[in-house]
């Protein structure tokens, strides 16, 4: 069975500093990808980036940035420059390629302070 | 453009009582999932489908049933509402073979307690 592992259930962060959410995933499975989802309070699941197991290259958006390191199986999340507006709680989400399930991490939450 | 919709977005019910979570997409995608979450333990897969008539088993898929009739929508039902049912149940879709740069689509969840 597939298991995604963020270890931290809550974080603080200054404004403009960055931060890192930790992800580990153990899955047997050669391919697959990697997704970083936002929950603000307002409920909502926002997608934030995606990395594939076959990726070459970290995944950069904005912001956002995946530190894919695939022989640990981690795929932590780098936010840059925070902003108050990121404080939310992130989720950290594999999708398995041979039957489509995809599964999530208990979430961490990352608090923005001015 | 809705989305994904889900329907009703609160709903109380006693235990012993049945009932069905509608999701909705016009996006015509092919996979969709339910997702209970709890507080502290992050969303965990219930149910989903790859497909119009498929369903598969997710993580906790115990005292729920789901079914795929149409392409477009996703039911979640339970049959005998038990107060550990009490969560917060999102619908997602998303497209086949493009998980790349397709992420899955939420709903805005459902808010349900069971007394």
């Amino acid at each position: 069975a597939q298991k995604i592992t963020q270890t931290q259930p809550g974080m603080f962060v200054q404004e403009k500093e960055a931060v890192t959410l930790d992800c580990t995933y153990d899955t047997s499975d050669p391919s697959y990808g990697l997704f970083w989802y936002k929950q603000p309070s307002s409920g909502e699941m926002i997608f934030l980036i995606y990395q594939g197991s076959y990726d070459q290259q970290n995944a950069t958006e904005g912001r956002y940035s995946l530190n894919f390191q695939k022989a640990r199986k981690s795929a932590n999340l780098v936010i840059s420059a925070s902003q108050l507006g990121d404080s939310a709680m992130y989720f950290c989400a594999m999708l398995r390629s041979n039957d489509y399930k995809l599964s999530f991490g208990a979430g961490t939450t990352v608090t923005v302070r001015a | 453009n809705a989305g994904v919709t889900q329907t009703p977005k609160f709903r109380v019910l006693k235990t012993g009582q049945s009932m069905t979570l509608l999701c909705a997409q016009d996006m015509n995608h092919e996979y969709m999932y339910w997702y209970r979450q709890d507080p502290g333990m992050g969303l965990r897969l219930i149910h989903y489908s790859v497909g119009e008539g498929t369903t598969a088993k997710g993580e906790v898929p115990d005292g729920y049933n789901v079914s795929r009739l149409k392409k477009q929508n996703f039911l979640l039902g339970l049959e005998s509402a038990a107060p550990s049912q009490t969560s917060v149940y999102f619908c997602a879709s998303s497209y086949l073979q493009d998980y790349s740069n397709q992420p899955q689509h939420f709903g805005d969840g459902t808010r349900l307690s069971i007394l």
